[in-house]
């Protein structure tokens, strides 16, 4: 079974730019989940997704946001990019479930300049 | 405010002998415990994980134990190998919003030849 895959691997942007990144889960796998690791705040809770619809928030502001497709697949998106938006974005796959494993996927890495 | 804390950010072990990480919580709420292993540049990678019911699970070399009373649990590798060498998370989540995962700052961990 193929793992979780994100795509792009790497990403340079500049202030004020947007972007998507995007998330393939694992196949049977409805719950997907996004996370922003930097190294002072380590990992960070962004968003869940499970039947195309939000199930749980962090606390991020507006500008990151989300969305998950018929086939599962999840897109992140950030407008107004900041310096402080560098950081690697892992995105997750469960089942669902209460109790379910989360499996991540190799992450994005964006640098913000 | 930390809900899930690693106190040890570094831990060093020689080859064959045993690791003991550690992590405290401090939500009552939390059921649900994993672990995961993280290399530079890569997505954080299951190792194993324990139900609020449990107070062990084992899965070859490693080991979790949970300590309900004092919100504490710890992972033991044994034997420690040279490959065990990474960043260790603890991660927790709570029944309904179990597609939240909290997570610890990390131990790394060496394992010396």
């Amino acid at each position: 079974k193929a793992g979780v895959t994100q795509t792009p691997r790497y990403l340079i942007k500049t202030r004020g730019q947007q972007v998507t990144l995007s998330c393939s889960p694992i196949s049977g796998h409805r719950s997907v989940s996004w996370y922003q690791q930097t190294p002072g705040q380590g990992l960070q809770f962004l968003f869940e997704y499970f039947s195309e619809t939000q199930r749980n928030k962090g606390n991020f502001p507006g500008r990151f946001s989300g969305r998950q497709f018929s086939n599962s697949r999840s897109e992140m998106n950030v407008s107004t990019l900041e310096l402080g938006d560098s950081a690697l974005y892992l995105c997750a796959s469960s089942l669902g479930s209460s109790g379910d494993t989360q499996y991540f996927g190799p992450g994005t890495r964006l640098t913000v300049l | 405010d930390q809900q899930v804390k690693q106190n040890s950010p570094s831990l060093s072990v020689q080859e064959g002998r045993i690791s003991i990480l550690n992590c405290d919580y401090t939500n009552s709420m939390f059921d649900y415990f994993l672990w995961y292993k993280k290399y530079p540049a890569e997505g954080p990678t299951f190792l194993i994980s324990i139900s609020s019911i449990k107070d062990k699970n084992e899965d070859g070399r490693f080991t979790v134990f949970l300590n309900k009373s004092a919100k504490h649990l710890s992972l033991h590798i044994v034997p420690s190998q040279p490959g065990d060498s990474a960043v260790y998370f603890c991660a927790a989540s709570a029944g309904r919003s179990q597609g939240n995962l909290i997570f610890g700052k990390g131990t790394k961990l060496s394992v010396k030849p």
